[in-house]
């Protein structure tokens, strides 16, 4: 039962354009929703979260978008650099147990 | 400060045969977190170590357990290999536990043959 939905499993952008990552969850316990970003053969860094209360968290290029009515959360690449190609996670918290779920991931792959 | 270690990175075993992969945390850190990645499945939850207590699990057979040593150190074992057992295995260490952000090791590599 997959509780985090990354619905678009690559996107590919111009370097410089805007990259939008979508993310669906179901569980109304998450109270706290991360990003990851993986790079092959190396394991997940954390990039950017977002507490339940708030709706939106911006860091330099990266800025995270929280519907809470909606269960939907977006990150956003601004502008997308070469770099930024890889595989992106979001991630939920359950604020019963304290476990991530994790969606399946977006590969981006950003063209130069 | 060192991150996340895991050994092996890679590992081929043969179907029926047990597994042992280990762990260390950032020092300092003492929960431990196992997740199993496949394509197409992201990351899958299998257990949660606190202070050598498993503190929550997945839903993965019996077949998948771990511990945790009193140096935070962990262990995960999987007995009678199957075939669909083949994945990256990532361990991910975090400060209190109740901190979201964990930290990722890069992972051991097991094929089932």
């Amino acid at each position: 039962d997959q509780q985090v939905k990354q619905n678009s499993p690559s996107l590919s952008v111009q370097e410089g354009r805007i990259s939008i990552l979508n993310c669906d969850y179901t569980n109304s316990m998450f109270d706290y929703f991360l990003w990851y970003k993986k790079y092959p053969a190396e394991g997940p860094t954390f990039l950017i979260s977002i507490s339940s209360i708030k709706d939106k968290n911006e860091d330099g290029r990266f800025t995270v978008f929280l519907n809470k009515s909606a269960k939907h959360l977006s990150l956003h690449i601004v502008p997308s650099q070469p770099g930024d190609s890889a595989v992106y996670f979001c991630a939920a918290r359950n604020s019963n147990d304290y476990k991530l779920s994790f969606g399946a991931g977006t590969t981006v792959t950003v063209r130069a | 400060k060192a991150g996340v270690t895991q050994t092996p990175r890679y590992l081929i075993k043969t179907r029926g045969q047990q597994v042992t992969l280990s762990c260390s945390p950032i020092s300092g850190h003492r929960s431990v977190s196992w997740y199993q990645q496949t394509p197409g499945q992201g990351l899958q939850f299998l257990f949660e170590y606190f202070s050598e207590t498993q503190r929550n699990k997945g839903n993965f057979p019996g077949r998948f357990s771990g511990r945790q040593f009193s140096n935070s150190r962990s262990e995960m074992n999987v007995s009678t290999l199957e075939l669909g057992d083949s994945a990256l295995y990532l361990c991910a260490s975090s400060g209190t536990g109740g901190n979201a952000e964990q930290y990722f090791g890069p992972g051991t590599r097991l094929t089932v043959t």
